[in-house]
């Protein structure tokens, strides 16, 4: 089944810094890349997904690119903001399958 | 338009002691699932289901069980409670095609002393 590996598990930027995430994925027959946000005591909430067949998705100040021959893909945030701070999740889905699997969650702590 | 909602939000467990957490989605969405999230461990997959009266094992279905016996309502079940089910529970459903975001309830904080 699939894997996913996410790093760091923590990360802390000094606001309006750029903050990466990193996600690989061990099945190369995923299609489906989200990434979720969950702020404190909150459910997850999708902010931007891509599909195999693009290699990089923007929305305003996030962006996510992908590697299929590397099967790794990168949640990019620029100009940080104190309400960025929260936990984010990567996920994988294989093409036809049912479930998602999600990789570990790196907490993004915005210093101000 | 409520989305996904859990019931309870907060309980506390005996050993041994049995409940059932209750997800209801009023998107009609197919796909169903229970996940259970640990610090450091991220959001791990219980059980699913892609359909009325269809259930699935996911990553760590052990010490659970769930139905599905009517397309808004996925149930996950305790039968004997132990500690190391302590954890937040969380639903989310999604669509079979196309956009296949998945939505999330507000999730389940459950202890078990």
């Amino acid at each position: 089944g699939e894997n996913v590996e996410q790093h760091p598990s923590t990360l802390s930027v000094q606001e309006g810094d750029s903050a990466v995430i990193k996600c690989t994925y061990s099945d190369s027959a995923s299609n489906y890349f989200p990434w979720y946000k969950q702020e404190l005591g909150k459910r997850p909430q999708l902010i931007i997904d891509i599909r195999s067949n693009v290699g990089e998705k923007k929305d305003q100040r996030i962006a996510v690119t992908l590697n299929k021959t590397a099967k790794h893909f990168s949640l990019h945030i620029t100009e940080t903001q104190p309400e960025d701070s929260a936990v984010y999740f990567c996920a994988a889905r294989l093409q036809g399958a049912q479930k998602l699997v999600f990789g570990q969650g790196t907490r993004l702590t915005i210093n101000p | 338009n409520a989305g996904v909602t859990q019931t309870p939000k907060f309980r506390v467990l005996k050993t041994g002691q049995s409940m059932t957490l209750l997800c209801a989605q009023d998107m009609n969405h197919e796909y169903m699932y229970w996940y259970r999230q640990d610090p450091g461990m991220g959001l791990r997959l219980i059980h699913y289901s892609v359909g009325e009266g269809t259930t699935a094992k996911g990553e760590v279905p052990d010490g659970y069980n769930v139905s599905r016996l009517k397309k808004q309502n996925f149930l996950l079940g305790l039968e004997s409670a132990a500690p190391s089910q302590t954890s937040v529970y969380f639903c989310a459903s999604s669509w079979s095609r196309g956009n296949t975001e998945a939505f999330f309830g507000q999730g389940t904080r459950l202890t078990v002393v």
